[in-house]
């Protein structure tokens, strides 16, 4: 098992594109779970999935964020009409089983608005 | 609400031990985590406590008490290599599952 991937790596877009991010979980992982985080900052809560199931967004989370886990494998976080302040690191970790509590994370992807 | 406070930065000596205090205020508390998290890359787990007590695991040990909101991670003979942010997080339960809630991190500096 190679680990949590995501992709892209790092994207730079202008303010109002739209911008999507791919997150791969280790294979057998049904828990997955979007943060967001900032410099100086830890995680910020989005979302998580369990299989294919969106059971949990963040209140802070605007309606120009949406993600989706079609098949219950990979999950797409998506920023419609991106603006400066969400230029944050997106991170992406998966867990196993339905309490398991140790999430592994993915790299993230880095996104700069400009 | 949640919160979680913990310090911003600590310094230590290399070969030394270093206490990183968090406490915390949440809900649905069901369990506190450390992660580990080197500059530019993704946070890697350290500890999970639920139930109160101490957990040592090598040169990591971590403390929990709930009564108290309050939770405690030891390093002991502090490496170089332990430069890092150290994150502490609280489990809340919430609808039909847990989402992890992280404090902003204490940037732990190791000097020679």
């Amino acid at each position: 098992d190679t680990g949590v991937s995501q992709n892209p790596r790092h994207k730079i877009t202008k303010r109002g594109q739209n911008v999507t991010f791919r997150c791969d979980p280790i294979s057998e992982h049904n828990r997955l779970y979007w943060y967001r985080q900032t410099l100086g900052q830890g995680p910020e809560f989005l979302t998580y999935f369990q299989n294919e199931a969106q059971l949990e967004k963040s209140r802070l989370l605007s309606d120009r964020f949406s993600a989706e886990r079609p098949k219950g494998s990979f999950s797409t976080l998506e920023i419609q009409r991106t603006e400066q302040g969400d230029s944050a690191m997106y991170l992406c970790a998966s867990a196993l089983g339905t309490s398991a509590y140790e999430q592994y994370f993915g790299p993230g992807t880095r996104l700069t608005v400009t | 609400g949640q919160n979680i406070d913990q310090p911003t930065e600590m310094t230590a000596t290399e070969g030394a031990i270093v206490q990183i205090n968090c406490t915390y205020q949440t809900s649905g508390f069901n369990g506190l985590f450390w992660y580990q998290q080197h500059a530019g890359e993704a946070p890697t787990f350290l500890s999970y406590n639920v139930l109160d007590g101490l957990e040592e695991k090598g040169r990591f040990s971590s403390f929990l008490s709930r009564s108290k909101g309050y939770s405690y991670l030891l390093l002991k003979e502090l490496q170089m290599k332990d430069s890092a942010s150290y994150l502490c997080a609280v489990r809340d339960q919430v609808g039909g599952g847990f989402k992890t809630i992280f404090g902003a991190g204490t940037r732990l500096f190791v000097k020679a």
